[in-house]
């Protein structure tokens, strides 16, 4: 069973166009993240949702907006998307209350805007 | 500056070999410090944690925290070459901090 699952695996889009990537979890957790990894492999946070409520979002262009239907879910929609956006966007999960630093990652989404 | 730096790599070495990675940072108030293993084309996943400072051994790897240096490290022992991927240090002011601090990650290629 997959854990934290994202769709799509691969995004190949133009710029300004918009898009969405969905996040789903099985795991229980309670607390969702979305991350950005740039093409040297650098890890950033860009949101977080804990039980359905934003509690984390970084200084993130406000192109970028995340929707948490529920707990198990997790969704991000980019518009007008930039050529700057290209990078593999991960979807991660926890429990909160004593182990946060314990992360379930997604498979990622790859975005290439042309 | 970053609050969390990691040494660059990329790193080779033959089968067999100890592996030492490292990572320094800034935030003295760091508490749990975090190494995850990457796969290619996969997702970050957490090989093991650490609070405060001393040693953790988890079969091959060994994680230390020297807190008064701001320094950390992971060893692989006997590395296989399975052991090869990314290895990205992370960092938490607590264990509610939803929050973690990455650094950029060490690519390790391990040689059969």
């Amino acid at each position: 069973d997959t854990a934290v699952s994202q769709t799509p695996k691969y995004l190949v889009t133009q710029m300004g166009n918009d898009k969405s990537i969905k996040c789903e979890q099985n795991l229980g957790h309670d607390t969702m993240y979305w991350y950005k990894q740039d093409s040297k492999k650098f890890l950033k946070i860009m949101f977080s949702y804990n039980n359905k409520e934003l509690i984390i979002n970084e200084t993130v262009p406000n192109r970028f907006s995340p929707k948490s239907p529920d707990k198990a879910h997790l969704n991000l929609h980019i518009n007008s998307l930039e050529l700057g956006d290209s990078a593999v966007y991960f979807c991660a999960s926890s429990h909160s209350g004593g182990r946060t630093y314990e992360q379930y990652f997604g498979p990622g989404t790859r975005l290439t805007v042309t | 500056q970053k609050e969390v730096e990691q040494d660059p790599g990329p790193l080779s070495v033959p089968e067999g070999a100890i592996v030492s990675l490292n990572c320094t940072y800034s935030n003295s108030a760091f508490q749990y410090f975090m190494w995850y293993r990457q796969y290619s084309r996969k997702g970050p996943e957490l090989l093991m944690y650490t609070y405060s400072s001393g040693n953790k051994e988890d079969g091959r790897f060994t994680a230390q925290v020297d807190k008064s240096s701001k320094y950390i490290s992971l060893f692989i022992r006997d590395s296989q070459p399975s052991d090869s991927a990314t290895y990205l240090c992370a960092m938490s002011v607590s264990s509610n901090d939803y929050k973690l601090s990455f650094g950029a990650g060490t690519t390790v290629t391990v040689r059969a």
